[in-house]
């Protein structure tokens, strides 16, 4: 079925740093990604998306794009804030559309 | 202001006492949803619903059960609770299934069966 793998964390970065953190799928079809944000003690929001191959989602200095010949969406940021240590999902959502299916999360840490 | 919510917030319970977990939405979606998050295999679909009087199994829903008898609310039902229901819960809504509707997330639910 179905899946998305991201890359295991914990992430540690300084303050002001490049992120990158890996997301690939395995779909029969050309789903839509998303990636979500979960901050300490809060609920999933969503962070950004992107719902045909080529496109760029992005939101709050974080970008992805969906690459079908690769199979990734890969979420970056230029210049990570101590504000921005969260874990992160990667999800993409189902044919049917009832159901996202996540990756494991990656937990990043920013230390100023 | 647009939102889910989820009550309790945390819950510490007993093994095999009945409990309810309660989801509420404020912005008239159809479809709801429960799932639940462990470290390590990230959220499972509990049980979904798409509509009132309408629900369908996820796919984790041994030990779960579900009612939708107003669009606004939608909750989970553990009738035996056992240790392994330790979790995360998480419900999420959208205003229809499907590639571009975005699903909000309620707060989470922190559920402890000893």
């Amino acid at each position: 079925g179905d899946s998305v793998t991201q890359m295991e964390g914990p992430v540690t970065l300084s303050e002001e740093a490049f992120l990158t953190i890996n997301c690939t799928y395995t779909a029969t079809g050309y789903p839509s990604l998303f990636w979500y944000v979960q901050y300490p003690g809060e609920g999933l929001q969503l962070l950004l998306k992107a719902t045909k191959a080529d496109d760029k989602g992005s939101n709050k200095g974080f970008e992805a794009t969906y690459r079908k010949e690769t199979t990734s969406f890969h979420l970056e940021k230029g210049s990570v804030q101590v504000s921005d240590s969260a874990v992160y999902f990667c999800a993409l959502i189902r044919d049917s559309g009832y159901a996202l299916n996540f990756g494991k999360g990656t937990s990043l840490l920013v230390t100023p | 202001e647009a939102q889910v919510t989820q009550n309790p917030r945390y819950l510490i319970t007993v093994t095999g006492k009945k409990l309810t977990v309660t989801c509420s939405q404020n912005m008239n979606h159809e479809y709801m949803s429960w799932y639940r998050q462990d470290p390590g295999l990230g959220l499972r679909q509990i049980y979904y619903s798409m509509n009132v009087e309408v629900t369908d199994k996820g796919d984790v829903p041994e030990g779960y059960k579900v009612s939708r008898k107003e669009k606004r609310n939608f909750p989970l039902i553990l009738e035996s609770p056992s240790p392994n229901q330790t979790s995360l819960y998480f419900c999420a809504s959208s205003s229809y299934p499907g590639q571009n509707y975005e699903q909000y997330f309620g707060p989470g639910t922190r559920l402890t069966v000893t």
